[in-house]
């Protein structure tokens, strides 16, 4: 069966260090994994996903994740905090090809201090 | 990218009454359109996935004759929920999908608050 987990409920970092955020997935094929972010009280965009391409994904606003398929892990990392990270962050796997059926982590809240 | 509006952004309403909350995709035709609920503090959790001109498939443990979902048209669902009660209160999230993508694409969400 397919599931995800993050293994962090709540990161907090300084503005301008290092952001890591970690998920670990369960799948029984190769999966689609995504990093969606969610704003209080908005809908969730995303910031990158997999799909059986590279395993470095690049997303938008300075993010990336590495799927490492030995560790069923797919970390999500920025180099250098910014206040408007600040957010709920989703790791999502997909459940099936069509990516019609997605299991949503648990979420981890990212505070970012000046 | 997709756009996918949902409207109202926020409704409150009293109990026994029925809202109804639309899902729209802006730029594109949505073969699919899925519902999402989201308690505070709590991830996402699927409610029901709807093909245009086809019943919707609810997910175990949701009431179909409570959250009513009709995908008229490539570009629009509705989901409503009728004799609303407090504890129907949540953030509710649409998404949209098309048949060429495996990716959804999120509505930024509908918070109703029942009293």
């Amino acid at each position: 069966a397919q599931s995800v987990t993050q293994l962090d409920s709540h990161v907090s970092v300084s503005e301008g260090t290092p952001v890591l955020l970690r998920c670990n997935y369960s799948s029984s094929y190769s999966p689609s994994l995504f990093w969606y972010v969610q704003h209080p009280n908005k809908g969730l965009q995303l910031l990158l996903k997999y799909t059986s391409a590279a395993t470095l994904v690049k997303g938008i606003n300075g993010f990336e994740a590495e799927f490492k398929k030995s560790e069923t892990s797919f970390h999500l990392t920025k180099p250098s905090a910014h206040m408007s990270d600040a957010a709920e962050y989703f790791c999502v796997v997909s459940l099936n090809q069509a990516g019609t059926a997605l299991i949503f982590g648990k979420g981890t809240t990212l505070s970012v201090s000046s | 990218g997709a756009v996918v509006s949902q409207h109202p952004s926020r409704v409150i309403c009293k109990s026994g009454t029925s809202v109804k909350i639309e899902c729209r995709s802006l730029d594109f035709q949505a073969t699919t359109m899925f519902w999402y609920r989201q308690f505070p503090k709590q991830s996402l959790m699927l409610m029901a996935t709807s093909n245009e001109g086809s019943k919707a498939t609810y997910e175990q443990g949701v009431e179909k004759d409570k959250f009513l979902i009709n995908h008229a048209s490539l570009t629009l669902s509705t989901l409503t929920v009728t004799s609303a009660h407090p504890e129907d209160s949540s953030f509710y999230i649409c998404s949209a999908r098309t048949g060429s993508h495996n990716e959804q694409f999120f509505g930024p969400g509908t918070r109703l608050t029942v009293l």
